[in-house]
């Protein structure tokens, strides 16, 4: 596709659930970023991968979350018993490799958990 | 850690008229690379301009312009002529150039009115 696309667009779940949430970076990106918004925040970190080999975790809130990358393609960002406070914009973002490139931003998973 | 401040929640201006975004941010590293995102209602997270900390010219795109002053750590982004469509959230962000592709590190962002 031509960018970045994430799904789904929007998830409630109930606390206590697992979710995943996907995202799809544009073909030939190496690079790719999880983010998380929370509602009037900024974009926090959560984990870069670079092909299928993530060299930085050091965003992941908790070990109730997790990640990986299949094929240096799609990836998938789970988050297990779900929890009020993970409520959030769930954004990825893929670039090329270098720190120069760009990262381009898909248009993010709202989550709500109830 | 690298850190990125935005103090100013939300600014007003007015159509055509001329507004500054102040970013200051802290670092120890020498080179690393600035960034303004555009993020509108939709969520998606857009590209405005960047600067390169080696470079002493500010970078300009169009109405968008900056103010790169790297001893003060200091990144305003100055939109002139401002139009409807520039109404959004403006992010602040910084990234390392140690190394390979890294994390963006992001302000807390700024919410722009753009008046009739």
């Amino acid at each position: 596709g031509a960018g970045v696309s994430q799904s789904p667009s929007n998830k409630v779940t109930e606390k206590g659930k697992d979710v995943e949430l996907r995202c799809d970076p544009i073909s030939g990106h190496t690079a790719l970023y999880w983010y998380r918004q929370s509602l009037g925040q900024g974009l926090e970190f959560l984990i870069y991968f670079q092909g299928n080999s993530a060299p930085d975790k050091s965003g992941l809130p908790s070990d109730r979350f997790s990640a990986e990358r299949t094929g240096g393609s799609v990836s998938t960002l789970t988050i297990q018993r779900t929890q009020q406070e993970d409520s959030a914009v769930y954004l990825c973002a893929s670039s090329l490799q270098t720190a120069y490139n760009e990262q381009f931003f898909g248009p993010g998973t709202r989550l709500t958990v109830l | 850690a690298q850190t990125v401040t935005q103090s100013q929640p939300e600014m007003s201006v007015q159509e055509a008229e001329t507004v500054t975004l102040s970013c200051t941010y802290d670092t120890s590293e020498s080179d690393y690379y600035l960034f303004w995102y555009k993020q509108p209602p939709s969520r998606q997270m857009i590209l405005v301009i960047r600067q390169e900390a080696y470079k002493q010219q500010n970078a300009t795109e169009n109405r968008f312009s900056v103010n790169f002053q790297k001893a003060a750590k200091s990144f305003s982004l100055k939109i002139s002529d401002s139009q409807l469509g520039d109404a959004a959230m403006y992010f602040c962000a910084y990234r390392s150039a140690i190394g390979t592709a890294s994390k963006l590190t992001f302000g807390t962002g700024t919410r722009l009115q753009v008046t009739l």
